[in-house]
């Protein structure tokens, strides 16, 4: 009965390679979110979706695309993987988006390695 | 926009001794200010919170107070165990869309 899911948990990888990270929660929340963390424990923000429609989109490469087909899946493509993309991959998902703050549930994270 | 800053950034106690954890922030607007505790290998997870309107909020061991003019927020744990060894996270939300800014991080080590 987890929470917020993703998929793979690990992902070793060549530069250059295309690759997808899926995401599902099932708690009901109309907000999903992609953070990244880095190798020093970043923890950054790159996009947020609410009920299927992007609403936030940090300053991250274009080679990033996340995609929602609906408000319980959010996935992250990933286009030509450098070596700096190596990092945690959190999906995290939330009520609304109105000006109140509401929790943010996140997912055990992607660990993607680009060697 | 909202920029968080965090310290310490390593933080090493005895059991039983409490801890203090000091965020800044740049937005006045700023309205939500959680805490997360993530451990190691493991995701974030929310362990307290505290809204703009509210200068304290207690759950147990842990607290959190916010100075909305000095636009600062503390973590506090007292009587700390081995088992809140992690790093922990502050956060504040600008308002609009539901967005967090995360602190840099604290990596808390209580030592029996």
């Amino acid at each position: 009965d987890t929470a917020v899911s993703q998929t793979p948990k690990y992902l070793v990888t060549q530069m250059g390679n295309d690759k997808s990270i899926k995401c599902e929660q099932n708690l009901g929340h109309d907000t999903m979110y992609w953070y990244k963390q880095d190798s020093k424990k970043f923890l950054k923000i790159m996009f947020s979706y609410n009920n299927k429609e992007l609403i936030i989109n940090e300053t991250v490469p274009n080679r990033f695309s996340p995609k929602s087909p609906d408000k319980a899946h959010l996935n992250l493509h990933i286009n030509s993987l450098e070596l700096g993309d190596s990092a945690v991959y959190f999906c995290a998902s939330s009520y609304g988006t109105g000006n109140t703050g509401n929790t943010i549930y996140f997912g055990e994270g992607s660990w993607l390695t680009v060697v | 926009g909202e920029n968080v800053e965090q310290h310490p950034s390593t933080l090493s106690v005895q059991e039983g001794d409490s801890a203090v954890i000091k965020c800044t922030y740049s937005d006045s607007a700023s309205n939500y200010f959680p805490w997360y505790k993530q451990e190691l290998g493991k995701r974030p997870q929310l362990i307290i919170d505290i809204r703009s309107n509210v200068g304290e909020k207690k759950d147990q061991r842990i607290a959190v107070t916010l100075n909305k003019t000095a636009k600062h927020f503390s973590l506090h744990i007292t009587e700390t165990q081995p088992e809140d060894s992690a790093v922990y996270f502050c956060a504040a939300k600008p308002p609009g869309f539901q967005k967090l800014v995360f602190g840099t991080g604290t990596r808390l080590l209580v030592s029996p």
